[in-house]
């Protein structure tokens, strides 16, 4: 079965600083990607997701990600967090193609963004 | 736009009752699904719908029950309420399964007492 795993359940950090967010996956097959953030009391939001082509993917908000099929990860960075960016944010997968259009989280990443 | 609207947002109930989760959207999307979200448990998917009239089952359907009757509503009913089933509830709905973007209601949250 496919798993997702947020290798950090929180990140503190300070303002301006740069950050990255882990993810790896299990699945050995084609799969889609994305990372959702949470911010408090709302619902998720996509920031970025990969489904094919350039490994490097450019969300909102200044995020960035980077597929990398042989480390089966998609790290999310931001080269300088602002406050505003303080949510908790997750990590998401689903099969490309088969009956599997699920999309199977991670248990979520608290970032905590410090003046 | 209204996207997905959840109601109620927040929901008291006693061990044994029943009640339904209400969730519409108004983008003509054939694929809906609902999660709870537990503390650093993430999301999980309790039940999901490929279209109006087919269902199905995802990681915790236990004590749920949906129905897909119209494409815009897909309801999630607590058949007798547990202290276990208190949670935040969302419901999502994208136009494809798997590739497109997910859109979330803003959630329920459910004490279960």
């Amino acid at each position: 079965a496919q798993s997702v795993t947020q290798l950090d359940s929180q990140v503190p950090v300070f303002e301006e600083a740069p950050v990255e967010l882990r993810c790896n996956y299990s699945s050995s097959v084609s799969v889609y990607l994305f990372w959702y953030v949470q911010y408090p009391n709302q619902g998720l939001q996509l920031l970025l997701k990969y489904l094919s082509g350039s490994t490097l993917v450019k969300g909102i908000n200044g995020f960035e990600a980077e597929f990398n099929k042989s480390q089966t990860s998609f790290h999310l960075r931001k080269p300088s967090v602002h406050i505003s960016d303080t949510a908790e944010y997750f990590c998401a997968v689903s099969y490309a193609g088969g009956s599997q259009g699920n999309l199977i989280f991670g248990k979520g990443t608290k970032l905590s963004v410090k003046p | 736009n209204a996207g997905v609207t959840q109601t109620p947002k927040f929901q008291v109930l006693k061990t044994g009752q029943s009640m339904t989760l209400q969730c519409a959207q108004d983008m003509n999307h054939e694929y809906m699904s609902w999660y709870r979200q537990d503390p650093g448990m993430g999301l999980r998917l309790i039940h999901y719908s490929v279209g109006a009239g087919i269902t199905d089952q995802g990681e915790v359907p236990n004590g749920y029950n949906v129905s897909r009757s119209t494409t815009e509503d897909f309801p999630l009913r607590l058949l007798s309420a547990a202290p276990s089933q208190t949670s935040v509830y969302f419901c999502a709905s994208s136009i494809q399964w798997g590739a497109s973007k997910a859109f979330f209601g803003q959630g329920t949250r459910l004490t279960v007492v």
